[in-house]
């Protein structure tokens, strides 16, 4: 267990408000991930980070967006949020070639 | 488009019997090898990691790996209905990022 935390947990947004989902790692760190999972489509990368200021896009990216001002926060920030951004969103982090995950944040979008 | 493939199951297997998931993958440039467990409405967690031909044990786990044949598998012996779960498996994408791909995992079912 890497002691991630995300946060909320659950959060339920109209359509077209902004939304920022918060995870916390205690572990040092270095890689940060963000994931959707949805049925059909199991686990697929959103955005990224290999440092502070260090982010990159994944498979998912648009309607995203990221940051990393210290190494154990990582940012997910869905800018005018869709019904199709309706999903589980996992925070993972890794120090050498593991991930763990984080609890995750269930999300609806109405 | 790399692809990580599973079937999706449910595969069912009688408690205290062998249970074999399989995973193929289409990069063949993937050094690194995952299996997660994810129960229901739960996160997943890291279970076995395999970076070499052959098998790896682990308890009541063995993963297998066979880069010429771009195939894992992961079995579970003496299986338990505390063993029913989602089991997804990740490849490292090859390359100096190595993201993980993830298939879309096998339902098991133990029955007692």
């Amino acid at each position: 267990d890497a002691g991630i935390t995300q946060s909320p947990r659950h959060k339920v947004t109209e359509t077209g408000t902004p939304v920022t989902l918060r995870c916390h790692q205690t572990e040092n760190h270095r890689y940060m991930y963000w994931y959707r999972q949805d049925p059909g489509h199991g686990l697929r990368l959103i955005h990224y980070s290999y440092g502070v200021k260090d982010t990159d896009k994944g498979e998912v990216s648009d309607g995203y967006s990221v940051s990393r001002s210290k190494t154990e926060d990582f940012l997910l920030t869905l800018e005018s949020a869709t019904s199709s951004q309706t999903s589980v969103y996992f925070c993972a982090t890794a120090g050498g070639y593991e991930q763990y995950f984080g609890p995750g944040t269930r999300l609806t979008v109405t | 488009q790399k692809e990580v493939e599973q079937n999706s199951g449910p595969l069912s297997v009688p408690e205290g019997a062998i249970a074999s998931l399989n995973c193929t993958y289409s990069d063949r440039g993937s050094q690194s090898f995952f299996w997660y467990r994810q129960y229901s409405g739960k996160s997943p967690e890291l279970i076995m990691s395999i970076y070499s031909n052959g098998d790896k044990e682990d308890g009541r786990f063995t993963a297998q790996l066979n880069k010429a044949s771009q195939y894992v598998s992961l079995l579970i012996r003496d299986s338990q209905p505390s063993d029913s779960a989602t089991y997804l498996c990740a490849v490292r994408e090859g390359g100096s990022q190595g993201n993980l791909i993830f298939g879309k995992g096998t339902k098991l079912s133990v029955k007692p």
